[in-house]
């Protein structure tokens, strides 16, 4: 079947712009998460969703960060009035969530996100 | 909150070598670890994981030991292989479905 898709793939912005990005999980998948991945460095966590809610937004870096999800699916991780350290890669990733036997988490492929 | 700290950020093996990569953790009510592989330009991938309950899991030539007294884990490739070369990243949970925090990579090259 699919797996977890973003778009866009890349994303060019002006500091100071709006970006949002998007995440389509694999279907039936409950659990989301937001990474972030700077150059040659490891995953940094940003929120996760169970569902809807998102018991955990402890590593949204400031207010400028949100993220929402509908409908038990797809997200989206906005950037407000985005500054050139949020340049990175961000990566969603699913997993089957409550009642799964397994905790694997399935990665996007990640949006690139460049800020001028 | 959960900090996890990984040793070393590079290593390099010859082929047909073991590869041992280390990582501890601060939550001692953290219980699940994946361990995540991601190739050049590739996303993360699971190899392997390990729940508390189990002191040593094995998957073909990749083994991961918990020690939950010393709060770490080890990740263990043996008869390494070109295809191995990647970046490794540990990870440890409260299980279920919460925050996972991750290590901060050990860059793996396997020298034929």
């Amino acid at each position: 079947g699919a797996g977890v898709s973003q778009s866009p793939s890349n994303k060019v912005t002006e500091k100071g712009k709006d970006v949002e990005l998007r995440c389509d999980p694999i279907s039936g998948h409950t659990a989301l998460y937001w990474y972030r991945q700077s150059l040659g460095q490891g995953l940094e966590f940003l929120i996760y969703f169970q569902g809807n809610s998102a018991p955990d937004k402890s590593g949204l870096p400031s207010d400028r960060f949100s993220a929402e999800r509908t409908g038990g699916s797809v997200s989206t991780l906005t950037i407000q009035r985005t500054q050139q350290e949020d340049s990175a890669v961000y990566l969603c990733a699913s997993s089957l969530g409550i009642g799964g036997r397994s905790y694997e988490q399935y990665f996007g492929p990640g949006t690139r996100l460049t800020v001028t | 909150g959960e900090n996890v700290e990984q040793h070393p950020s590079t290593l390099s093996v010859q082929e047909g070598d073991s590869a041992v990569i280390k990582c501890t953790y601060s939550d001692s009510a953290s219980n699940y670890f994946p361990w995540y592989k991601q190739e050049l330009g590739k996303r993360p991938q699971l190899i392997i994981d390990i729940r508390s309950n189990v002191g040593e899991k094995k998957d073909q030539r990749i083994a991961v030991t918990l020690n939950k007294t010393a709060k770490h884990f080890s990740l263990h490739i043996t008869e390494t292989q070109p295809e191995d070369s990647a970046v490794y990243f540990c990870a440890a949970s409260l299980g279920g479905y919460q925050k996972v925090t991750f290590g901060t990579g050990t860059k793996l090259q396997v020298i034929p």
